[in-house]
């Protein structure tokens, strides 16, 4: 079973349209995250749910819009997508919030979205 | 701007001799994970340390936090292929609200 399973794992789409990434945990955590890893490798933080509630928003354009249904899943919809948004996108999950989270991080195997 | 400082950026080893990772960061940290992410996989995890001086060792991996909680260094011992990957330090400051700051990551190759 996978931990933190995210889909889909590769999104090639046009400039405009928009598009929606979906994440999973069965590892019964609390808290669970958005981030976006650029062709340099950057690890960036864009969001943070603890308990389905949102504890941290990036500066994030707000063509990004996360969704939380409960505390298993988060959801991250993107609007009128646009060149620079090209990344991966990893959805992760601890037990805990940040650095206080016990066993560090789970991620999941990302999402290469490219926009065209 | 960039909380946690890494370097280098890139190392290529050859099969056998050792690397080390730094991570620097000019506020005191409450702690600092470590993770390792292969080619085309995801970052996992692979260790925290949370007290001043703290030292833990992962077979060939040896893992430290400063004295001053403020850097912290991995040390690979005889590298292996299997050691290839980027290894991200990330940190924590207490009062940012479960920020955890990554660094930039060192991307390390190894030569057989």
């Amino acid at each position: 079973d996978t931990a933190v399973s995210q889909t889909p794992k590769y999104l090639v789409t046009q400039m405009g349209n928009d598009k929606s990434i979906k994440c999973e945990q069965n590892l019964g955590h609390d808290t669970m995250y958005w981030y976006k890893q650029d062709s340099k490798k950057f690890l960036k933080i864009m969001f943070s749910y603890n308990n389905k509630e949102l504890i941290i928003n990036e500066t994030v354009p707000n063509r990004f819009s996360p969704k939380s249904p409960d505390k298993a899943h988060l959801n991250l919809h993107i609007n009128s997508l646009e060149l620079g948004d090209s990344a991966v996108y990893f959805c992760a999950s601890s037990q805990g919030v940040g650095g206080r989270s016990v066993g560090g991080y789970t991620f999941g195997s990302g999402t290469r979205l490219t926009v065209v | 701007g960039q909380q946690v400082m890494q370097i280098p950026q890139y190392q290529h080893v050859q099969e056998g001799e050792d690397f080390t990772t730094y991570c620097n960061s000019s506020t005191t940290l409450s702690n600092i994970q470590w993770y390792k992410q292969r080619p085309g996989g995801h970052p996992v995890f692979l260790i925290q340390l949370v007290k001043s001086g703290e030292v833990k060792k992962q077979k060939r991996l040896t893992f430290q936090f400063g004295e001053a909680k403020k850097n912290s260094s991995l040390h690979i011992t005889a590298t292996q292929t299997t050691d290839v990957g980027t290894y991200f330090c990330a940190g924590f400051r207490g009062s940012t609200l479960g920020r955890l700051y990554f660094g930039r990551g060192t991307q390390l190759t190894v030569w057989p």
